[in-house]
């Protein structure tokens, strides 16, 4: 079992919905959640970063996590096309990342139909 | 302020070559990450360096080296490469190992 499962996709929604991206992890000394969006042949962009449980909102954009069942999420509220893109989750024990980095899901590969 | 640049963007080579990346951070950020991306492993951890010391590895074969120079710009290395090397290796740097990190556009190798 990997550390990290996140379903590759591709999930379709048309624009406007409400997207709803997930992760599930094994290792509960993760302390530290992160939400990377990837667009096609560039690198990770950083979304939003949350530390320990809760919720965090930005934009259009909220994180939640929840540490007793080791499941994190990313909701996108008024979905766009310019939204399309892979999403990668990414935990730490260390803020940042630290000496040991960090340890993300395979990406789910998310596409806003117009 | 600009961001992460990795140099070069795309690069191929053959089984058995050697090749160098290149990093450099954002400025003023001193610690320097380096994250082979696949489509069957997705991203995975390489190494970091901080202040021109290598914090940590990932599990990665010794084929895969790296180092940083004074002024927080990173190399990293792969001797005697193997097709499965074929990889988007992304560099990302941080004010410090305890800050958020940023990414590069990355280096698409491909092994021939």
């Amino acid at each position: 079992q990997k550390e990290v499962e996140q379903d590759p996709g591709p999930l379709s929604v048309p624009e406007g919905a409400i997207v709803s991206l997930n992760c599930t992890y094994s290792n509960s000394a993760f302390q530290y959640f992160m939400w990377y969006r990837q667009y096609s042949r560039k690198g990770p962009e950083l979304l939003m970063y949350t530390y320990s449980s809760g919720n965090k909102e930005d934009g259009r954009f909220t994180a939640q996590v929840d540490k007793s069942s080791k499941y994190i999420s990313l909701f996108i509220r008024d979905s766009q096309p310019s939204d399309s893109a892979t999403y990668l989750c990414a935990m730490s024990g260390a803020s940042g990342g630290g000496a040991d980095g960090l340890t993300f899901g395979k990406g789910t590969h998310l596409i806003i139909q117009p | 302020k600009a961001g992460v640049t990795q140099t070069p963007r795309y690069l191929i080579k053959t089984r058995g070559q050697q090749v160098t990346l290149s990093c450099s951070p954002i400025s003023g950020h001193r610690s320097v990450s380096w994250y082979q991306q696949t489509p069957g492993q997705g991203l995975q951890f390489l190494f970091e360096y901080f202040s021109e010391t290598q914090r940590n590895k990932g599990n990665f074969p010794g084929r895969f080296s790296g180092r940083q120079f004074s002024n927080s710009r990173s190399e990293m290395n792969v001797s005697t490469l193997e097709l499965g090397d074929s990889a988007l290796y992304l560099c990302a740097s941080s004010l410090g190992p305890e800050e958020t990190q940023y990414f590069g556009p990355g280096t698409r190798l491909l092994v021939l």
